[in-house]
């Protein structure tokens, strides 16, 4: 119930195109969801972040959409360039807990 | 300097070795982490401190000890480590535990022999 599913594992996408990535989760507890990117040899750093009271958040070009209902959540990057490449790790945690439980990873490749 | 740093940034050590990481935040928080990461692992926490607290062992072999002197920081000692243990040691801050942004050092990439 703590786990966060995160899909796909790597994915390649040409310069300019949407890359999209899904999250799923299971306990109904968790109440903040970032994602975090991170390049080779750096740590995980936030990119973006959303809490259940809305369903979309918007920054730049990056969007998360957030279903409530199903417990899923997804990462849009519009125009990906190749300067996004990198590994993105979607998250969950909750008020009062101790823990955020990190998604597997997504290793995004942006081809010129 | 600000955010958060880690020292050192590579760390070779044979099984028998005692070695310690360090992680300085410089952000204020009250909470400070211990992750792992693996080639081919999600992220691992292994220590949760709050307000120099312990609060969370995530099931750590006791060859890892960790140890906060303060808010600031943190430290990671190793010994007797096996070479599985090889990995990037990642130390993060946030301001509370918990649904807070998480802010995450460089890493430490140790290797063992």
């Amino acid at each position: 119930q703590q786990q966060v599913k995160q899909s796909p594992q790597s994915l390649i996408v040409q310069k300019g195109g949407i890359s999209i990535i899904n999250c799923a989760y299971e306990n109904t507890a968790f109440d903040y969801f970032p994602w975090y990117q991170q390049f080779p040899g750096k740590g995980p750093a936030l990119l973006i972040a959303i809490r259940p009271d809305v369903s979309e958040k918007k920054e730049g070009r990056f969007t998360i959409s957030f279903n409530k209902s199903a417990k899923q959540f997804s990462l849009h990057i519009m125009d990906s360039q190749p300067g996004d490449s990198a590994t993105y790790f979607c998250a969950a945690s909750s008020t009062g807990g101790f823990k955020t439980i990190f998604g597997a990873g997504t290793r995004l490749f942006v081809k010129a | 300097e600000t955010g958060v740093t880690q020292t050192p940034r590579h760390l070779v050590m044979g099984m028998t070795n005692k070695k310690s990481l360090k992680c300085e935040q410089h952000l204020g928080h009250n909470a400070m982490y211990w992750y792992k990461q693996s080639a081919k692992k999600p992220l691992e926490l292994m220590f949760v401190y709050s307000l120099e607290e312990r609060v969370e062992n995530n099931s750590v072999p006791s060859r890892f000890s960790p140890e906060c002197p303060n808010s600031s920081h943190l430290f990671l000692h190793l010994h007797t480590l096996q070479p599985e243990d090889s990995a990037l040691y990642l130390c993060a801050s946030s301001q509370e535990p918990g649904a807070y942004t998480q802010y995450f050092g460089p890493g430490t990439r140790l290797t063992v022999l």
